[in-house]
């Protein structure tokens, strides 16, 4: 089966001009996820959906981030303005239902805020 | 909220050696999974383990979650073992399929 697919690879931006990262989950799985990877740390959770309600964003900064999956299938995730500190790999996984089984992540998006 | 200790931080092994990764978490937990994160980045699911032992291959993990700790071994390494292995676990409480990951152990392993 075909995997998460993301896009962009990588993104440059200077601060405070706004980004979009798109994600396409594998076929058939309901629940996505948007991880946040800062260098040297492990992903942190900004947003999950189930279909395409919203289960968790409690970490998303919600002044500058925003996400939305509007048909179920596939999501972007926005940065706008983007800080320096937003500089981190941007990771969408997805898993076949809510507990979490069968969890599988994209490629990612390289993301340098300069 | 959960922590969720790894260690040892970093591994330098031998080809064909062998190691032992363990992670710590402080609650309880209904969801645990060790993860490869490759040099090119791509995170790899190793194993959803929330007790119990499986193996697959050279790779072994047992979860003890009574003692709340998970142990992940790798037999006979290779240098395409190489990466940062990380331990994620769901409390409880959430049953979200939330994962809280930890630091991470990096692992180099020579020709």
């Amino acid at each position: 089966e075909a995997g998460v697919a993301q896009s962009p690879r990588y993104k440059i931006i200077e601060k405070r001009q706004s980004v979009a990262f798109w994600c396409n989950p594998i076929s058939g799985h309901a629940t996505l996820y948007w991880y946040q990877q800062i260098l040297g740390q492990g992903p942190k959770l900004l947003i999950q959906f189930q279909n395409n309600g919203v289960v968790d964003d409690s970490q998303l900064p919600k002044d500058r981030f925003s996400a939305e999956r509007l048909k179920g299938v596939d999501s972007t995730l926005k940065i706008q303005p983007a800080k320096l500190e937003d500089s981190a790999v941007y990771l969408c996984a997805s898993s076949l239902d809510s507990q979490g089984y069968g969890y599988t992540f994209g490629s990612g998006t390289r993301l340098t805020v300069v | 909220g959960i922590q969720v200790e790894q260690s040892p931080p970093d591994l330098i092994l031998q080809e064909g050696a062998n190691s032992t990764l363990r992670c710590n978490f402080s609650d309880s937990v209904n969801n645990l999974q060790w993860f490869h994160q490759n040099p090119w980045g791509q995170l790899i699911n190793l194993f959803y383990i929330p007790s119990g032992t499986k193996q697959n291959g050279r790779l072994s993990a047992t979860t003890v979650a009574t003692e709340r700790y998970s142990l992940l071994y790798i037999s006979s390494s290779q240098t395409t073992d190489s990466g940062v292995y990380f331990c994620a676990v769901e409390t409880s409480s959430s049953n979200t399929g939330k994962l809280i990951f930890g630091q991470g152990t990096t692992l180099q392993v020579k020709p």
